[in-house]
């Protein structure tokens, strides 16, 4: 079955690092990569996604490439803000329509 | 205002006492979805409805009924409770079956059964 395996939290970070979170997957066909981002006490929204294969996913800053060939989806963001503080899950999207979700990385920014 | 309405947003109960929790979406969304949130798991997926009359078992469906006789509504029903399923609830929509489809999510239910 489809499975995604994501990099283990916390993070911490000072306010304007680099940030990469690793996202790999496993799964058969063709699937769609999503990041959705969960701020404290809200519901997951999406922050970007890709639909084949070297597509790039950008949005606030963040990016993902969706890398077939290390079955890789890392999301990027060059230079953090203490408002990017969030929970960030990996998902895939496959034949099913169902969503399969990594275990979230919690990501916290210091000013 | 586009939106995927929860309620209760935080419940506390007992073991054995029959809950429902609401689901409501306001998209005309024809696939609906409820995930449950545990702590080093992620996200895992109760049930879910391709459309009216039409559900089906996500990966974690045991303890759990739906039912979807609106196209708007889609409420998760634990006939049973026990502690186990303490959790941090997600209703979803979206709009088709595409696989490249965004999902849409309530702001969640924090149960706790005790």
């Amino acid at each position: 079955g489809n499975s995604v395996t994501q990099m283990e939290g916390p993070v911490t970070l000072s306010e304007e690092a680099f940030l990469t979170i690793n996202c790999t997957y496993t799964a058969t066909g063709y699937p769609s990569l999503f990041w959705y981002v969960q701020y404290p006490g809200e519901g997951l929204q999406l922050l970007l996604k890709a639909t084949k294969a070297d597509d790039k996913g950008s949005n606030k800053g963040f990016e993902a490439t969706y890398r077939k060939e290390t079955t890789s989806f890392h999301l990027e963001k060059g230079s953090v803000q203490v408002s990017d503080s969030a929970v960030y899950f990996c998902a895939l999207s496959g034949s099913a329509r169902q969503l399969t979700f990594g275990s979230g990385t919690q990501l916290t920014v210091l000013p | 205002e586009a939106q995927v309405t929860q309620n209760p947003r935080y419940l506390i109960t007992v073991t054995g006492k029959k809950l429902t929790v609401t689901c409501s979406q306001n998209m005309n969304h024809e696939y609906m979805s409820w995930y449950r949130q545990d702590p080093g798991l992620g996200l895992r997926q109760i049930y879910y409805s391709m459309n009216v009359e039409v559900t089906d078992k996500g990966d974690v469906p045991e303890g759990y009924k739906v039912s979807r006789k609106e196209k708007r509504n889609f409420p998760l029903i634990l006939e049973s409770p026990s502690p186990n399923q303490t959790s941090l609830y997600f209703c979803a929509s979206s709009p088709n079956r595409g696989v490249e489809t965004e999902a849409f999510f309530g702001q969640g239910t924090r149960l706790t059964v005790v």
